[in-house]
């Protein structure tokens, strides 16, 4: 089984930069995701590790650790867009995502 | 249709009546799946097909049924629903269960149980 953890809220200010923090216990490892959620709207992709290091796209990153069982989400230059959940989520070795229960980051002006 | 769809949208169901929610894709991915959202539990697996004519039991398969007669249809039905089966549901598909391909999620469909 899976056991997700991720901060509940945090709240950062238009243009700042936020790291939202994923730790995971897992039997077999296949891969991390992280997923943008809007209210009221579906899951969205954002990116995805399966080895060690940095993963950048745009104004996001991503970093796994494997061997400590963490991976972080960095959003950059944040805007009021990014009010948002972001979930992480571990695929097992039978190929199945857990899903942690979702960080909701605030932007403020 | 684009990506995929969820029908209904939303739902106010009595406890004890039987309701199929309905998921279609017509990126012709194998793989399939069904979730249920709840305020602090994040997304949770009911069940999934990793291609047509396969089926599998998620972490929370109880008063829950799916079939996969072909790749682009993938229905859950609730045989008698209870107050506790009230949440988000979300189907996704990925182009195969390995590898990196992502899930890609339909809109929800809303159900109150009452």
């Amino acid at each position: 089984g899976q056991n997700i953890d991720q901060p509940t809220e945090m709240t950062a200010t238009e243009g700042a930069i936020v790291q939202i923090n994923c730790t995971y216990q897992t039997s077999g490892f296949n891969g991390l995701f992280w997923y943008q959620q809007h209210a009221g709207e579906a899951p969205t992709f954002l990116s995805y590790n399966v080895l060690d290091g940095l993963e950048e796209k745009g104004r996001f990153s991503s970093f796994l650790s494997r061997s400590k069982g963490y991976s972080y989400l960095l959003l950059k230059e944040l805007q009021m867009k990014d009010s948002a959940s972001y979930l992480c989520a571990v695929r097992d070795r039978d190929y199945k995502l857990s899903f942690g229960a979702g960080t909701t980051v605030t932007v403020r002006a | 249709i684009a990506g995929i769809t969820q029908a209904p949208t939303s739902q106010i169901l009595a406890a004890g009546r039987r309701m199929t929610l309905r998921c279609t894709q017509d990126m012709r991915h194998n793989a399939m799946y069904w979730y249920r959202q709840d305020l602090g539990l994040g997304l949770r697996l009911i069940h999934y097909s990793n291609t047509a004519g396969t089926t599998g039991k998620g972490e929370v398969p109880d008063g829950y049924s799916v079939s996969r007669a072909n790749t682009d249809d993938f229905p859950l039905t609730l045989a008698s629903a209870v107050p506790s089966q009230t949440s988000v549901y979300f189907c996704a598909s990925s182009e195969s269960a390995s590898g990196q391909e992502t899930q890609y999620f339909g809109p929800g469909t809303r159900l109150l149980v009452l």
